[in-house]
């Protein structure tokens, strides 16, 4: 059974902080998406991430793939109230699809 | 360009009754994945459809089972509902290549009583 741990599970910060969540999991996958959630609606995708070691940026985002493409890294700098949401990553394996249980974030004004 | 749909928004059903659960996909993609999402958890896996066929399914029971048509669009049907049934249930679409990026649906919140 292939699992994806993500921590921490909350995270309450003031405006302007930095902050790090973290996907781990014992499996390799072929790929690894972020998406971010907002109460009552569907995850929306951020990111892909497919190469060992790949960073991508995406404005005050940072994604990192671990080497061995069994972790990733959410980086945000600055962070603004509109970051507040449910980060979710997820690793497929073919057709098998896993989701993390998500990082709760909340951006303080 | 429409994005997923998912119908109905909400639904109130009683245990050992029957759902089902419709999606259209994102314009061009072909392949249709259902999950399962309680409060607080992160999507579970229930299956994927592709070409009118099941082509993965996650763990969950029989009573679970869908449906994909010609024009991309599916249904999932859920029987002889539990009350560990409620959830919001989504449907994501993606091309059939590139499966790891999906696009959700808003959800279909499944109360059951």
């Amino acid at each position: 059974t292939q699992l994806l741990e993500q921590s921490p599970q909350f995270l309450s910060i003031q405006e302007g902080e930095n902050l790090t969540v973290y996907c781990n999991s014992s499996s390799v996958f072929s790929s690894l998406q972020w998406y971010r959630q907002e109460p009552g609606e569907g995850p929306v995708l951020l990111v892909t991430v497919v190469t060992g070691g790949e960073v991508k940026k995406l404005k005050r985002l940072t994604f990192q793939f671990g080497d061995a493409r069994k972790d990733s890294s959410l980086h945000i700098t600055a962070a603004q109230p509109g970051d507040t949401g449910l980060y979710l990553c997820s690793g497929s394996q073919g057709q098998n699809f896993v989701f993390g249980p998500g990082t709760r974030l909340s951006v303080l004004p | 360009d429409a994005g997923v749909t998912q119908s109905p928004t909400h639904l109130i059903k009683t245990r050992g009754q029957q759902v089902t659960l419709r999606c259209s996909p994102k314009s061009g993609h072909d392949t249709v994945s259902w999950y399962q999402q309680a409060l607080g958890q992160g999507p579970q896996f229930i299956f994927q459809y592709y070409e009118e066929e099941e082509r993965q399914r996650g763990n969950f029971p029989d009573r679970f089972s869908g449906h994909q048509f010609p024009n991309y669009s599916s249904e999932l049907n859920v029987n002889a509902l539990l009350l560990g049934d409620s959830a919001l249930y989504l449907c994501a679409s993606s091309f059939v290549d590139r499966g790891g990026e999906q696009y959700f649906g808003p959800g279909t919140r499944l109360t059951v009583t």
